[in-house]
């Protein structure tokens, strides 16, 4: 079961543009954490939020958890080619432990 | 620290053989996870271990599937028999799990696992 959506799946955009990603669920997280994947590695983390309306930044990315806790989104400002890769969004529900991954973003950033 | 350790990096083997996947967490995590990656199911989580204990299997596919932690230094995820469906990169993953809330999940390199 599929918990957390991903959109859109695919993007390939201009070095300089604007981008969002968005992570939605019908279920409730306690936290949820966006990962970013290179090709040959293993995911890793970029961020993790916790309250629902939460907003955090990273230098060009942008990361805000929805007031219900359901969804999320990454906005990446002036994106460079060294953004490119797989973006995934990550939710564990409340004491589960079990850590599930959204479907993914693959981002390509063409110089 | 090295970080997740996975062996062996790359498996090619034909169908009906036996696969053994490795893992060694990092030094101190208490949970550990074995993930599969495919281009049209994303990352599954199979199966997560909290102090060596199995606490979530439904994620393995089939009774072909077993996943064991003997200590906390060492995982195995064997397929027995293989089949071409099971194709794929198997992730571990360990984290310091507080009781609290989820912690950063550290991966390994992945093994990709081809059957033939």
């Amino acid at each position: 079961t599929q918990l957390l959506e991903q959109s859109p799946q695919f993007l390939s955009i201009q070095e300089g543009e604007n981008l969002t990603v968005y992570c939605n669920s019908s279920s409730v997280f306690s936290s949820l954490q966006w990962y970013r994947q290179e090709p040959g590695e293993g995911p890793v983390l970029l961020v993790t939020v916790v309250t629902g309306g939460e907003v955090k930044k990273l230098k060009r990315l942008t990361f805000q958890f929805g007031d219900a806790r359901k969804d999320s989104s990454l906005h990446i400002t002036a994106a460079q080619p060294g953004d490119t890769g797989l973006y995934l969004c990550a939710g564990d529900q409340t004491g589960a432990n079990n850590l599930f991954f959204g479907t993914g973003t693959r981002l390509t950033v063409i110089p | 620290d090295a970080g997740v350790i996975q062996s062996p990096r790359h498996e090619v083997t034909e169908m009906g053989q036996e696969v053994t996947l490795r893992c060694k967490p990092i030094s101190g995590h208490n949970s550990l996870f074995w993930y599969r990656q495919t281009m049209m199911r994303g990352l599954e989580l199979l199966i997560y271990f909290n102090n060596n204990v199995p606490i979530d299997d439904s994620g393995m596919p089939e009774d072909r599937f077993s996943a064991k932690m003997p200590n906390a230094s060492f995982s195995t995820l064997k397929i027995q028999p293989s089949e071409p469906r099971d194709s794929a990169v198997y992730f571990c993953a360990s984290s310091l799990w507080t009781g609290l809330k989820t912690t950063e999940a550290f991966f390994g390199q992945g093994t990709r696992l081809t059957v033939v």
